[in-house]
């Protein structure tokens, strides 16, 4: 039980475009999920936290209008990095968690490479 | 604020052998305390938790205590397999205060067979 999903799982695009990535728990309700960001050897790094049905929090020093992130069921969310630039390469991965609970199911990652 | 401090890897050990991976927390409140396991090319995985002072957690030959005298939460393993090469992240999470996972840097480590 507990499983999440992501697709796709490495993404490769040019300069400019758009960039969507789907996050989804498959066997359980996700009232909150997260979005963090991963550099080669190094932690995570939160991105933002979204409630089903709300706006997502972003933490300090992210860009709200390049990651856009919406929560429309407690099945899916979705991280769209728009006009990506070489330095939005990373991999990316989501949690989520169902009530307010301290524990996250996370989702495999997303490597997106942008050229 | 609340923070976590691991040790840096790589580590590398020969099969079989005794591991102890430390790390050590900053909190204000009473957090539960995590240990996460990346393999390569895929997310985080919880390997084992505790929630209060004195708890172990334990999961497939791991363990940790949660030594609240001694802010610590060193993991350990008896006898390491090939198999548990990955990163170990230990985080920290205090619902009282917000609803994050903060994240050491994470230790590498290296099994040879």
């Amino acid at each position: 039980g507990a499983v999440v999903s992501q697709h796709p799982s490495w993404v490769i695009c040019k300069s400019g475009t758009s960039v969507k990535i789907e996050c989804r728990s498959l066997d359980f309700q996700a009232t909150t999920m997260f979005w963090y960001r991963q550099f080669p050897k190094q932690s995570l790094m939160l991105m933002a936290t979204s409630n089903e049905g709300s706006k997502a929090t972003y933490e300090q020093g992210v860009e709200k209008d390049k990651f856009l992130i919406n929560h429309a069921s407690l099945t899916l969310s979705t991280l769209t990095v728009t006009s990506a630039h070489p330095e939005d390469s990373s991999f990316y991965i989501c949690s989520a968690r169902t009530g307010r609970t301290d524990t996250q199911y996370f989702g495999p990652g997303t490597r997106l490479t942008v050229l | 604020g609340n923070s976590v401090t691991q040790m840096e890897g790589p580590v590398t050990l020969s099969e079989e052998a005794f591991l102890t991976i430390n790390c050590t927390y900053t909190a204000t409140g009473y957090p539960s305390l995590f240990w996460y396991v990346q393999y390569p090319g895929e997310g985080l995985q919880l390997l084992l938790k505790a929630t209060k002072a004195d708890d172990k957690g334990s999961n497939k030959g791991f363990e940790a205590t949660y030594r609240k005298e001694t802010t610590s939460f060193h993991l350990e393993k008896g006898s390491v397999q090939v198999s548990d090469s990955a990163v170990y992240f230990c985080a920290l999470s205090d619902l009282r205060r917000d609803d994050k996972i903060i994240f050491g840097k994470g230790t590498r480590l290296h099994i040879l067979p």
